[in-house]
């Protein structure tokens, strides 16, 4: 069974510009959660997808932004680049409801200068 | 709502030391699932364990194992005789049943093994 997969693994991008962040979650699994792991502030949700909706969002700037596909893969997207947007973002995916585990991908390293 | 405390966070040990990373959660939910997580320097977080708010039993996993207490609300990760590739960040995260739910992470505790 293949993992969730997330590309591009390393993104480089100038502040003010658009990043566009893809994740393909396990077969089977309808939801998507999109984490944000910045140097020093440890694993921050950032937004939950399923079924194609936006179900949950953490305390992010509307900004970040993003959606789900028919194939429930998912988009992260962020606008307006801030330096401080230079992070590990992470994706995982689950059944419904997570209760029975959450898979997580190897992440995209986004910096922005 | 939903915190995860690791308050230690690093711990250096010797090869073959036993050690102890400590979780300590809060929820309003009488139904909730807790996790361990390792994540090594290469960045994918690698699922441990997972537990319901209904199992109290201990579980132990090759030279891991999980105390789980509820009347403490504590989930602590041992893993005995500590090797080298343990060495990674830990995270402990706490999952709410229901809808809307998603995992909320401790810190994390960087574990350090020297040869």
């Amino acid at each position: 069974e293949a993992g969730v997969t997330q590309s591009p693994t390393h993104l480089i991008k100038t502040r003010g510009q658009q990043a566009t962040l893809r994740c393909s979650p396990i077969s089977g699994h309808t939801s998507v959660y999109w984490y944000q792991q910045a140097l020093g502030l440890g694993l921050q949700f950032l937004l939950w997808y399923d079924e194609g909706e936006e179900r949950n969002r953490g305390n992010f700037p509307p900004r970040f932004s993003g959606r789900q596909f028919p194939n429930y893969s998912s988009e992260l997207n962020v606008n307006a680049l801030e330096l401080e947007d230079s992070a590990l973002y992470l994706c995982a995916s689950s059944r419904l409801g997570g209760s029975h585990g959450y898979t997580f991908g190897s992440g995209t390293r986004l910096t922005v200068v | 709502a939903q915190k995860v405390t690791q308050a230690q966070t690093e711990i250096s040990v010797v090869e073959k030391e036993d050690v102890t990373l400590d979780c300590v959660y809060e929820t309003r939910d009488t139904t909730y699932y807790l996790f361990w997580y390792k994540q090594p320097p290469s960045g994918e977080l690698v699922f441990l364990i997972r537990r319901n708010s209904f199992d109290e039993q201990n579980e132990i996993s090759g030279r891991y194992s999980w105390n789980f207490q509820k009347s403490t609300s504590s989930f602590n990760f041992t893993i005995t005789a500590s090797q080298v590739v343990d060495s990674a960040v830990y995270f402990c995260a706490l999952s709410e049943a229901g809808y809307g739910n998603k995992l909320v992470f401790g810190a994390g505790t960087i574990l350090r093994v020297k040869s």
